[in-house]
């Protein structure tokens, strides 16, 4: 199973609401990240969690919240979003240090507006 | 961190070879070379990556030059499906981060 699992696939939610984005892995890989991609851009580099402890935080604003319950799981948590928050947000993992032996899997990801 | 500079758009004929290439001229030596590529409406995925020698795997063959400023993703038999974007990327060798340049969206025409 080479699959990283992100759910919901599209998600709509006003700027009032709380909701969360869940990324799933059974790879056994053991670094797990966040990315935000607006149209016809790159992705951008969120957050990074190694060994279920956040390393990487890309100065992002606090109304994401990311948590890493278990080495499998990655949650992203929105709360009080703006319109420019709309992306694709995708999610990715690694058995560990991306460069020498690891490339990154990356999943579908969810499709966040926000009205 | 190291930039890669690399063409905004390129086209290729169906069946022919492709070469794509990536300036990445402040590379430190402990950077490797990651090439992935997104297709439409789909998350990035892992096409190939080196450190100084050249590369080859079932998908592309990576060609890292000598002083290794400057890299060429090749396709030896472009198709239909291989119209995507194709980001070359810089990696620490122990970090756990990477990011995308601007990327350079092929147009493969049948």
């Amino acid at each position: 199973d080479t699959e990283v699992t992100q759910t919901p696939k599209h998600l709509v939610m006003g700027m009032t609401n709380k909701k969360s984005l869940k990324c799933e892995q059974h790879m056994g890989h053991r670094a797990m990240y966040w990315y935000k991609q607006k149209a016809k851009k790159p992705p951008e580099l969120m957050f990074v969690y190694s060994y279920e402890k956040l390393s990487i935080n890309e100065s992002v604003p606090s109304r994401f919240s990311p948590e890493c319950p278990n080495s499998s799981l990655l949650n992203l948590h929105l709360h009080a979003l703006q319109p420019e928050d709309s992306a694709l947000y995708l999610c990715a993992s690694s058995q560990g240090q991306v460069g020498k032996r690891s490339e990154a899997f990356f999943g579908q990801g969810t499709r966040l507006t926000v009205v | 961190d190291a930039k890669t500079t690399q063409p905004n758009s390129m086209e290729s004929n169906e069946e022919e070879p492709v070469h794509l290439p990536c300036n990445h001229s402040t590379i430190s030596g402990t950077d490797y070379i990651h090439w992935y590529r997104q297709l439409p409406s789909q998350g990035p995925e892992y096409v190939i990556h080196g450190l100084t020698s050249n590369v080859n795997n079932r998908m592309a063959s990576l060609a890292i030059a000598e002083d290794r400023k400057s890299s060429t993703l090749i396709l030896h038999r472009a198709t239909l499906r291989d119209a995507a974007v194709y980001y070359c990327i810089l990696t620490i060798y122990n970090f756990n981060k990477f990011y995308f340049g601007s990327g350079t969206k092929l147009n493969v025409k049948p």
